[in-house]
């Protein structure tokens, strides 16, 4: 596709539900990034991959986070037993090679809500 | 650590005026990249500029220019001739040479307002 997608774009779960967040990198991408941005904050880093492999997942908050790429194209994050303050915009970019002056491209988000 | 720092919760420019949107940052690493990402209501980062720690010359990219004074450690976005569909949200990042991690680190965000 022209740029990264995500799905779904809306998400509301009862505390204590699992979700899954889809991320379709740019077709070629190698390094995959997640962060996730809290109301009137700046994304914050969550893991990183270079094609299939997790190479850095210190910003995982919990270990309720877990983000795998099997395939070294499509992404999943998925956090178990949600809480309220999980609640917030999960962002998705990519990268062609992952150089330090590379432009990530992200994706619309998906905006999770926990009641 | 990396830290970005934006002190301009809000601005407010008139339409075709220049207004800059200011970035402090701070690292101990001599090889850095900084990034201008727009995010409009809809959600989505749009990348705008980018300036390399050694790079002799500030960026430009159309009517984004990236004012870097690398001994104040800032990275002032100029955005000339405002429009209306300039109205967002501004993130100044960074992103530093390490083995093995690339994320990039960024500030709270300054939400512009072009007024007609």
């Amino acid at each position: 596709g022209a740029g990264v997608s995500q799905s779904p774009r809306y998400k509301v779960a009862k505390r204590g539900q699992d979700v899954a967040l889809r991320c379709d990198p740019i077709s070629g991408h190698v390094s995959l990034f997640w962060y996730q941005q809290a109301l009137g904050q700046g994304p914050e880093f969550l893991t990183y991959f270079q094609n299939e492999a997790q190479l850095d997942k210190s910003g995982l908050p919990s270990d309720r986070f877990f983000a795998e790429r099997p395939e070294g194209s499509v992404s999943t994050l998925k956090i178990q037993r949600t809480q309220k303050e999980d609640s917030a915009v999960y962002l998705c970019a990519s990268s062609l090679s992952g150089g330090r002056g590379e432009t990530q491209y992200f994706g619309p988000g998906t905006r999770l809500l926990v009641l | 650590a990396q830290k970005i720092t934006q002190t301009q919760p809000g601005m407010f420019v008139q339409e075709k005026e220049a207004v800059t949107l200011d970035c402090t940052y701070d690292t101990s690493d001599p090889s850095y990249g900084l990034f201008w990402y727009k995010q409009p209501s809809s959600g989505e980062m749009i990348f705008l500029i980018y300036q390399g720690s050694y790079d002799q010359q500030n960026a430009t990219e159309g009517r984004y220019s990236l004012n870097f004074q690398k001994a104040r450690k800032s990275a002032n976005l100029v955005i000339s001739a405002s429009q209306l569909g300039d109205s967002a949200m501004y993130f100044c990042a960074m992103r530093v040479s390490g083995a093995g991690s690339y994320q990039l680190t960024f500030g709270k965000g300054t939400k512009l307002s072009v007024i007609p």
